[in-house]
């Protein structure tokens, strides 16, 4: 079935240093691939979506591609800034009516 | 600021009793989904709507939950029994089926003792 992974939960930086969360996937279908972002107490917030083999997306200095090849959509950002501190989730669109797969999520952190 | 409205924003449970959670989604999205976010925050899909009627619920779903969405009023979801292992968030979203993408809630925090 359908599945995703995010193999870190917790990622810790200090502000300014690069940010790489790991994202893969498993589905039978040709579908979106989702990073969502939810702060404390909030929503969770779309922030990137992509359905485009090999395309950048970018969106609040987050990018993502997404590589059927390796069925990754890794999120990047090259700067970490305090307020990116919140968790993270990576997510596929099912063929079933938009149901959406997430991963476990990863709880970013980022220090002075 | 979302424009999913769930209420309550917090409630207190004993074991046994009901606890019901509405979700206002957002206009003209047809789609509405009920996820469980647990302790550990993860989340799991309860269930979806189209307009009024059930698109797909997990089996949890089916045994002691209710979920309806009836026409100009709000959505709920009713634990009919509560268990302490239901002490969680529930997130109401919404979507318009085109994009694929949903839009949250700030959702209900149930708290079963």
């Amino acid at each position: 079935g359908d599945s995703v992974t995010q193999t870190e939960g917790l990622v810790t930086l200090t502000e300014g240093l690069p940010v790489m969360l790991n994202c893969t996937y498993q589905t039978a279908y040709s579908t979106f691939l989702f990073w969502y972002v939810q702060h404390l107490n909030e929503a969770p917030k779309l922030l990137l979506k992509s359905s485009t083999d090999n395309k950048r997306t970018e969106h609040q200095g987050f990018h993502a591609t997404l590589h059927k090849s390796s069925s990754s959509f890794h999120l990047q950002k090259s700067s970490a800034q305090l307020s990116d501190s919140a968790l993270y989730y990576c997510a596929l669109s099912g063929p079933n009516y938009n149901v959406l797969y997430f991963g476990s999520g990863t709880k970013l952190t980022v220090e002075p | 600021n979302s424009k999913v409205i769930q209420t309550p924003r917090y409630l207190v449970k004993g074991q046994g009793q009901k606890a019901k959670m509405r979700c206002i989604p957002e206009k003209g999205h047809p789609v509405v989904f009920w996820y469980q976010q647990n302790k550990n925050n993860e989340f799991k899909f309860l269930i979806n709507f189209q307009n009024q009627e059930v698109l797909q619920q997990i089996d949890m779903t089916e045994k002691r939950f209710s979920a309806e969405c009836p026409s100009n009023s709000p959505c709920s979801l009713e634990i009919q029994s509560s268990e302490a292992g239901d002490s969680a968030l529930y997130l109401c979203a919404s979507s318009d089926r085109n994009t694929g993408q949903l839009y949250f809630g700030e959702g209900s925090k149930l708290t079963v003792l």
